[in-house]
């Protein structure tokens, strides 16, 4: 059975920078064809996709936040870590991490999620 | 950047069918995913590659593809089916993945 689990602060200041960590179970990131994304979601709002690596260690960027995120995995820890830096109000949002179904860009499963406030 | 057009909101009387369009620049051509969202839950993936369905998913659901939209379909719609959905695709030149801005279904 797959499941993830996203953890990290609830509340950031602007200009600082956040750091999500997915926890997973169920799968290998280092099996052929695997992958864990990020999306997330501003209250009311709709879905917004982050990042993505690969069990290549390959990265995808969304094109409009490239400049302020780096993703990583630690294999061994069943884990995949997103930062983000220069955080503004308009990045409050629940912040999701998801199994990408081997070989097809789809999300199969998905994390519980995890609200991120950026307020003073 | 690619952009996928949902309707805001669909509504359908329980028992009937109800269908929710996703346009985008030649659509057809990509291979499209329906997720369902209800209040405060995390998105569930309910038809993947225009067609097919996630074990567990009842039959009701189902999804087709052509040209410049694709269509979810929910037939016998129940009220347990009220939620949001939001459609996606992989578009390597531009954006990578890319959601719709998601539809309400109202079950009246």
């Amino acid at each position: 059975q797959i499941t993830l689990k996203e953890s990290g602060p609830t509340l950031v200041k602007p200009t600082q920078t956040l750091t999500l960590t997915c926890t997973f179970s169920g799968f290998s990131l280092s099996t052929s064809g695997m992958a864990v994304g990020w999306i997330r979601q501003p209250p009311g709002k709709a879905l917004e996709w982050l990042s993505l690596i690969y069990w290549n260690d390959d990265k995808r960027y969304s094109p409009s936040l490239k400049s302020r995120l780096t993703i990583t995995k630690d294999t061994s820890s069943s884990q995949v870590v997103l930062t983000m830096t220069n955080m503004d109000p308009v990045d409050t949002a629940t912040y999701y991490c998801a199994h990408r179904r081997p070989y097809r860009d789809v999300f199969d499963i998905w994390g519980q999620g995890t609200m991120v406030t950026v307020s003073s | 950047s690619y952009v996928l057009t949902q309707p805001p909101s669909v509504s359908v009387a329980p028992g009937q069918t109800a269908r929710i369009s996703c346009g985008g620049d030649n659509i057809g051509s990509f291979s499209v995913h329906w997720y369902q969202q209800k209040p405060g839950q995390a998105p569930i993936l309910v038809v993947f590659d225009d067609t097919d369905r996630p074990s567990g998913i009842p039959e009701r659901f189902s999804g087709s593809n052509s040209w410049n939209t694709a269509t979810l379909t929910i037939s016998r719609v129940e009220a347990g089916d009220e939620a949001d959905y939001y459609c996606q695709v992989r578009h390597d030149s531009i954006d990578y993945v890319v959601f719709g801005g998601g539809t309400k279904l109202t079950v009246l």
